[in-house]
């Protein structure tokens, strides 16, 4: 069966570090997005691709970057991450762009950062 | 910019019984798509229900049904004979169909607890 993974499924780290969250998704979608989770705030997205080489920021992406080298993975990198970068980070695919194309999601990371 | 806004962040239903999770929006799109997902405890997002702005009928999914008012801007999940398994957090989401509103947005959610 297809699916989109997630790994690590927690991670701590230090502040200042690089860390990189990976996704792989085997539904061969074109379209890839990383949100993160907070309390009171829902899922805000992060970053999103249409496609291999294309990436474009979302709502809370100052921090963050993505890169999309081939169609199953778009990893998320935090260049130096911060203590406010602590949260449940969600990698989510789907096929088309349509209003009523649902979004299937990865498990999670948690991710704390001390 | 489009808004989904959930102003229970937490409910009690008693088991059998049926709850309305309440849900509005603010988008300046024509056509869009609203969305509800489930999260458990264990943290996976799953997919709950979907209602276009251009469907007559309100959409339904076994005891799931979403009370679509396009001209209130409102789109409440209604659960019906609740049960213990319905005890988890539910988000309210949209997908415009222009720019950054192509997009889902998420609500903040609200937490069920469904008791005995």
């Amino acid at each position: 069966d297809a699916e989109i993974t997630q790994s690590p499924r927690h991670k701590i780290t230090e502040t200042g570090r690089q860390v990189t969250l990976a996704c792989h998704q085997t539904w061969n979608h074109n379209n890839m997005f990383w949100y993160r989770q907070d309390l009171g705030h829902g899922l805000r997205l992060i970053h999103y691709s249409y496609g291999v080489q294309d990436t474009n920021k979302g709502e809370v992406s100052d921090g963050y970057s993505v890169s999309r080298s081939n169609t199953e993975d778009l990893p998320l990198t935090l260049e130096s991450a911060a203590s406010s970068q602590t949260s449940v980070y969600f990698c989510a695919s789907s096929e088309s762009q349509g209003v009523n194309e649902k979004l299937f999601f990865g498990s999670g990371t948690q991710l704390s950062v001390l | 910019a489009q808004k989904i806004t959930q102003t229970q962040p937490g409910m009690f239903v008693q088991e059998k019984e049926a709850v309305t999770l309440d849900c509005t929006y603010d988008t300046s799109d024509q056509s869009y798509g609203l969305f509800w997902y489930k999260q458990p405890s264990s943290g996976e997002m799953i997919f709950l229900i979907y209602q276009g702005s251009y469907d007559e009928q309100n959409a339904t999914e076994g005891r799931y049904s979403l009370n679509f008012q396009k001209a209130r801007k409102s789109a409440n999940l209604v659960i019906s004979a609740s049960q213990l398994g319905d005890s988890a957090m539910y988000f309210c989401a949209m997908r415009g169909s222009s720019g950054s509103a192509r997009q889902l947005t998420f609500g903040s959610g609200t937490q069920l607890t469904v008791l005995p």
